[in-house]
């Protein structure tokens, strides 16, 4: 069964700070993909990023960057000097995609708190 | 653009009560979803589907209701409202081929308590 680990329950930094967010997940299939989803204050998901099992390309988008390694089985996020609006909730998740039977399965969470 | 909209945003109901939140999403995506999220533990997902009249259960199926009569909607239904079902809920849809692949687009969440 797949399974997503956020070890990490909540981190404080303070703002210009860099932090890195923990994801490992376990799967049997060799194609999946993982994602980062960000939870702020509001409550609505946002969508940061997909990567699928073939592409093991590290990427980076103006101060997020994400570091996919299967040897390890991660997929961990850091963000470069971190700012209060970064405040939220963070999510990773994997989804195999078996023919019909595509189930989503999300960690638990960690929570980042950027203070000035 | 509407993307996912789900209805009501808040609900409190009794024990025992039955209730069905609404979703719809307006991208013509395969595949939709029901999660819950609750303290401490994610998002959990209770029912999916990956199209019209095809319907499956997630990681916590038991006391709810699926049905995918067309594309764009897909209401889930509590038959017996118990305090355990007191979450958020959320109601997700993606593409299941393309470049957007598994991306979900999240409604904002529907709040309910059970007394």
């Amino acid at each position: 069964a797949q399974k997503v680990t956020q070890a990490q329950t909540e981190i404080s930094v303070v703002e210009k700070e860099d932090v890195t967010l923990d994801c490992v997940y376990e799967t049997r299939d060799t194609t999946y993909y993982l994602f980062w989803y960000k939870q702020p204050p509001s409550g609505e998901l946002v969508f940061l990023i997909r990567r699928n099992s073939f592409d093991e390309q590290n990427e980076i988008s103006g101060r997020y960057s994400w570091n996919f390694q299967k040897s390890t089985s991660s997929f961990n996020f850091t963000i470069t000097a971190s700012q209060v609006v970064d405040s939220a909730v963070y999510f990773c998740a994997l989804m195999e995609n078996t023919g019909t039977a595509s189930k989503l399965t999300f960690g638990t969470g960690t929570r980042l708190q950027v203070t000035l | 653009n509407a993307g996912v909209t789900q209805t009501p945003k808040f609900q409190v109901l009794k024990t025992g009560q039955s209730m069905t939140l609404q979703c719809a999403q307006d991208m013509n995506h395969e595949y939709m979803s029901w999660y819950r999220q609750d303290p401490g533990m994610g998002l959990r997902l209770i029912h999916y589907s990956v199209g019209a009249g095809i319907t499956d259960q997630g990681e916590v199926p038991n006391g709810y209701n699926v049905s995918r009569s067309t594309t764009e909607d897909f209401p889930l239904r509590l038959l017996s409202a118990a305090p355990s079902q007191t979450s958020v809920y959320f109601c997700a849809s993606s593409s299941l081929a393309g470049p957007n692949t598994g991306e979900q687009f999240f409604g904002e969440g529907s709040r309910l308590t059970v007394l």
